[in-house]
């Protein structure tokens, strides 16, 4: 079985400011990784995934996230905030071999100020 | 290209009365697609997962005759919510993965479908 933890359920910034939104996972098996935006009342956009290579991926909107196999970790981050980016955004993993179930993190609230 | 319709996007109903949330992948074949609940706040719970020509598996705690779901093909999964009352009021969301191609280990998400039984 897979677990996420996003630590932080809110995250205010200033724009233009630096963001990192972390996340944790869990798995006894090798696991493909995701980040998902939902805007209110809207579905999930992938914003970025990683699969093989390199850890460092970048997404779409100016993001990117880092795999740390030791650490079990996939922090998104973005260099400079814009109010647009106010939205929610969900950690998820899927186990290679299992068919594409994913297990989601809580979710954390990027609240963007001006 | 991989988009994901849901019909309809919103829907007001009565307590008792019965409702059919259509999902269809557009662009794509999709063997699989899922259903996932959202409350106010809160993450994805996934309902159940829907395999075309089959029975949906669904997950522990899902009411099975309440929540009624149907793949008759590649394209089109139907969630229906029977005699619904107040505390089936959620968000609805469907995904779909690509039967093949590049991003067959992907889901991909329809816009949700906000219920609200009065």
């Amino acid at each position: 079985a897979q677990s996420v933890t996003q630590l932080d359920s809110q995250v205010p910034v200033f724009e233009e400011a630096p963001v990192e939104l972390r996340c944790n996972y869990s798995s006894s098996v090798s696991v493909y990784l995701f980040w998902y935006v939902q805007y209110p009342n809207q579905g999930l956009q992938l914003l970025l995934k990683y699969l093989s290579g390199s850890t460092l991926v970048k997404g779409i909107n100016g993001f990117e996230a880092e795999f740390n196999k030791s650490q079990t970790s996939f922090h998104l981050r973005k260099p400079s905030v814009h109010i647009s980016d106010t939205a929610e955004y969900f950690c998820a993993v899927t186990p290679r071999n299992a068919g594409n179930m994913l297990t989601f993190g809580g979710g954390t609230r990027l609240m963007v100020k001006p | 290209g991989a988009v994901v319709s849901q019909h309809p996007s919103w829907v007001i109903c009565k307590s008792g009365t019965s409702v059919k949330i259509e999902c269809r992948s557009l662009d794509f074949q999709a063997t699989t697609m899922f259903w996932y609940r959202q409350f106010p706040k809160q993450s994805l719970m996934l309902m159940a997962t829907s395999n075309e020509g089959s029975k949906a598996t669904y997950e522990q705690g899902v009411e099975k005759d309440k929540f009624l779901i149907n793949h008759a093909s590649l394209t089109l999964s139907t969630l229906t919510v029977t005699s619904a009352h107040p505390e089936d009021s959620s968000f609805y969301i469907c995904s779909a993965s690509p039967t093949s191609g590049t991003k067959y280990n992907e889901q991909f998400f329809g816009p949700g479908t906000r219920l609200t039984v009065l």
